[in-house]
C-alpha cells in the first residue's frame, strides 16, 4: 500500500460547484496533515493544515478521520482560479522523518 | 524575508557535465529538502538535512550529492549529469518535523 494515496483525477467541475477530494495514508503514527496546492510548473504552496476537529478557511474545509486514516478537502463555490493540483501531505511519523506527499489530484474549474 | 530561494532558475547541461544547485533560506529553519519533479509526476525526495552538517538519503539519491555546511544553505550537486536527470528541482525547508514546509520556486534543468 502506498504511503499516501489520492485519486489523480482530473476533476472537471463548473464554476460554483462543490467538489471534494479524499486521501488515505498508511502510517498510523502520522501526526501532522496538510493540503498543498500546486499550479502548473510552480512550487507547491500550503493551502491549509488539517486538524483533528476539522477546520475551515473560507470556501475550503478540511477533515481528518484518524480511525480510517483518511483526509478530505471540500471546496465550495469553485472559482476558475481554484484550478490546480491538490497535494495531500502527511508527516512521516515520529522523529525527523520527512513529509510524505501524495501524487496529487488535478482540478479544472470550467466557466 | 525572501523565504526559500534557488539558484539558478534555469540551466542546460551536456551529458557528463557537473553542476551545483544552491538553496538558501532566511527563516532559520533546521530542516531542508531537495526534491525532483518530472512532468506529470509527483515529488520525489532526493536528499534531506535535519540540521547544519547533517545529510540523509531520500527516495532517489543516486547521481546526486549534497552538503549543508551552513544552516541557511543546502547545496545539491550533480557529479556527471545524465539525460534522466532532466527535471524540475525544488528545495524546501521547515522549522520542525511537525510543521509545514516552504518551497523555493524551483530550478528547471535540462540535460542534453
Amino acid at each position: 500500500r502506498k504511503e499516501v494515496e489520492q485519486d489523480p483525477g482530473p476533476f472537471n467541475v463548473p464554476e460554483g460547484a462543490t467538489v471534494a477530494f479524499n486521501c488515505t495514508y498508511s502510517n498510523s503514527a502520522s501526526q501532522s496533515f496538510f493540503w498543498y496546492r500546486q499550479d502548473c510548473r510552480k512550487e507547491p504552496k500550503l493551502l491549509m493544515s488539517v486538524y483533528s476537529s476539522g477546520n475551515e478557511d473560507g470556501r475550503f474545509t478540511a477533515q481528518l478521520n484518524r480511525a480510517s486514516q483518511y483526509i478530505s478537502l471540500l471546496i465550495r463555490d469553485s472559482k476558475l482560479s481554484d484550478s490546480a493540483t491538490y497535494l495531500c501531505v502527511v508527516n512521516g511519523g515520529a522523529g525527523n522523518t520527512p513529509l510524505v506527499f501524495g501524487k496529487g489530484t488535478r482540478l479544472s474549474v470550467i466557466a | 524575508n525572501a523565504g526559500v530561494t534557488q539558484t539558478p532558475k534555469f540551466r542546460v547541461l551536456k551529458t557528463g557535465q557537473s553542476m551545483t544547485l544552491l538553496c538558501a533560506q532566511d527563516m532559520n529553519h533546521e530542516y531542508m529538502y531537495w526534491y525532483r519533479q518530472d512532468p506529470g509526476m509527483g515529488l520525489r525526495l532526493i536528499h534531506y538535512s535535519v540540521g547544519e552538517g547533517t545529510t540523509a538519503k531520500g527516495e532517489v539519491p543516486d547521481g546526486y550529492n549534497v552538503s549543508r555546511l551552513k544552516k541557511q544553505n543546502f547545496l545539491l550537486g550533480l557529479e556527471s549529469a545524465a539525460p534522466s536527470q532532466t527535471s524540475v528541482y525544488f528545495c524546501a525547508s521547515r522549522d520542525s518535523p511537525y510543521n509545514e514546509q516552504f518551497f523555493g520556486p524551483g530550478t528547471r534543468l535540462t540535460v542534453l
